[in-house]
């Protein structure tokens, strides 16, 4: 299976601030990777899918970038309520996969 | 607007058997493949199932393959998740969420989830 590697574990940033979340891929998962964010006691959201595309209703400060094992998620700037758990994962391959997540906590 | 409503969960037994359904709705269910995800207590995500929009096809997770079976009543608007053999490392909040379908990303849409504890 194809496993997801997202670092840091934990992010502390200050609102106002620019986040860079990573994911490695143990193989390559073409574009196939997406992000999501969840909040304590809430199911996950889809923010970004295919590597680079915003679901619908997500804000245009969160962006995705990255193909084959090396992907990106930014939050140009941090709002207060983008204080979460982020995860990736991939559809490239069954069966699918998710990182560990990275938290993004307030500094 | 799209909804999906998780139910069944509970306690039950090691070894033991439970059903968890998934209702759906503000959709048109037979276009889209179906999730199921789970998360146990603290931590992060797995992906448990998928089923194909006709329920044609199936792939699993290995941790649940041979005791979980997913299915789907396109008649009923509703999936399902059966779960056998249960043992204690599958006690997590368990999410149905919707596949793929033109124009349209997967997991793009979350039940708000239905725990189960396995626990003697």
């Amino acid at each position: 299976e194809i496993v997801l590697t997202q670092s840091p574990a934990t992010l502390s940033l200050s609102p106002g601030e620019r986040a860079t979340l990573s994911c490695r891929a143990s193989q390559s998962v073409s574009i196939y990777l997406a992000w999501y964010q969840q909040k304590p006691g809430q199911a996950p959201r889809l923010l970004i899918y295919d590597a680079s595309n915003r679901a619908t209703g997500i804000p245009a400060r969160f962006s995705g970038s990255g193909s084959g094992t090396d992907f990106t998620l930014t939050i140009s700037s941090l709002e207060p309520e983008d204080f979460a758990i982020y995860y990736c994962q991939q559809r490239n391959d069954w069966p699918l996969t998710f990182g560990g997540g990275t938290k993004v906590e307030i500094k | 607007q799209v909804q999906l409503v998780e139910s069944g969960g509970g306690v039950v037994q090691p070894g033991g058997s439970l059903r968890l359904s998934c209702a759906a709705s503000g959709f048109t269910f037979t276009t889209y493949g179906l999730h199921w995800v789970r998360q146990a207590p603290g931590k992060g995500l797995e992906w448990v199932a998928f089923i194909r929009y006709d329920g044609g096809n199936s792939h699993y997770a290995d941790s649940v393959k041979g005791r979980f079976t997913i299915s789907r009543d396109n008649s009923k608007n509703t999936l399902y998740l059966q779960m056998n053999s249960l043992r204690p490392e599958d006690t997590a909040l368990y999410f149905c969420s919707r596949g793929s379908a033109t124009g349209s990303p997967p997991f793009d849409c979350w039940g708000q989830g239905t725990l189960v504890t396995v626990s003697s």
